[in-house]
């Protein structure tokens, strides 16, 4: 089956450094790549949806400049957290579309990191 | 608006016995699709079984099976034979109009 690979799993930063978390597909082509935000006990927030070479479409009230998302490629779409604070602190997870209309019905997940901002 | 309610937070089962999950949901799209995924303790989130509203017939995987009721909107999940590596929080969702919507998820017990 598909494999969508994140790196890392685990981060733990100081207060204002930045953070980059990386999702790739490794046997497919991604027109469309997701990422979410899981606080604990909860289900999958959705913060963007990103798209191979076009800017990333938000959620409402999602800060872009804060949450910095790059899909520069067909199997890489990066997350950058930039001056991470305490507030930032949880599961990030991201998911790769196999599907050509970019739709949800071949959604392949990585396996989340999880990002701890001292 | 689209909405997906999964009214059970908790569900437990003795190991080998069958449950049920539950799951409702709200769309004004006639072509979409549902789904039930795991998410185990080590947090990877693992598809369990798709369903296309197109199609009348249950999906089935193994020991896993749904119930769709499209006219009530409901789309349960039920696993036989429970096993331990069940145990898990199960996330029903649905893709209406390129969007998944979640629901708030069920941890399942499985009592051995």
């Amino acid at each position: 089956g598909a494999v969508v690979s994140q790196h890392p799993s685990r981060v733990i930063c100081k207060s204002g450094t930045s953070v980059k978390i990386e999702c790739r597909s490794l046997d497919f082509q991604a027109t469309t790549m997701f990422w979410y935000r899981q606080f604990p006990k909860k289900s999958l927030m959705l913060m963007a949806t990103s798209n191979e070479g076009s800017k990333a479409t938000y959620e409402q009230g999602v800060e872009k400049d804060k949450f910095l998302i790059n899909h520069a490629s067909l199997t890489l779409s990066t997350l950058t957290v930039t001056s991470a604070h305490p507030e930032d602190s949880s599961f990030y997870i991201c998911s790769a579309s196999r599907a050509s209309r970019g739709t949800n019905e071949k959604l392949f997940f990585g396996s989340g990191t999880q990002l701890s901002v001292l | 608006a689209q909405t997906v309610t999964q009214s059970q937070p908790e569900m437990s089962v003795q190991e080998a016995e069958t449950v049920t999950l539950s799951c409702t949901y709200d769309t004004s799209e006639s072509d979409y699709y549902l789904f039930w995924y795991k998410q185990p303790p080590s947090r990877q989130m693992i598809l369990v079984i798709r369903q296309e509203a197109y199609k009348q017939q249950n999906a089935t995987e193994n020991r896993f099976s749904v119930n769709f009721q499209k006219a009530a909107k409901s789309f349960s999940l039920k696993i036989s034979d429970s096993q331990l590596g069940d145990a898990a929080m199960y996330f029903c969702a649905m893709d209406s109009n390129y969007q998944l919507i979640w629901g708030a998820g069920t941890k399942l017990i499985i009592k051995p």
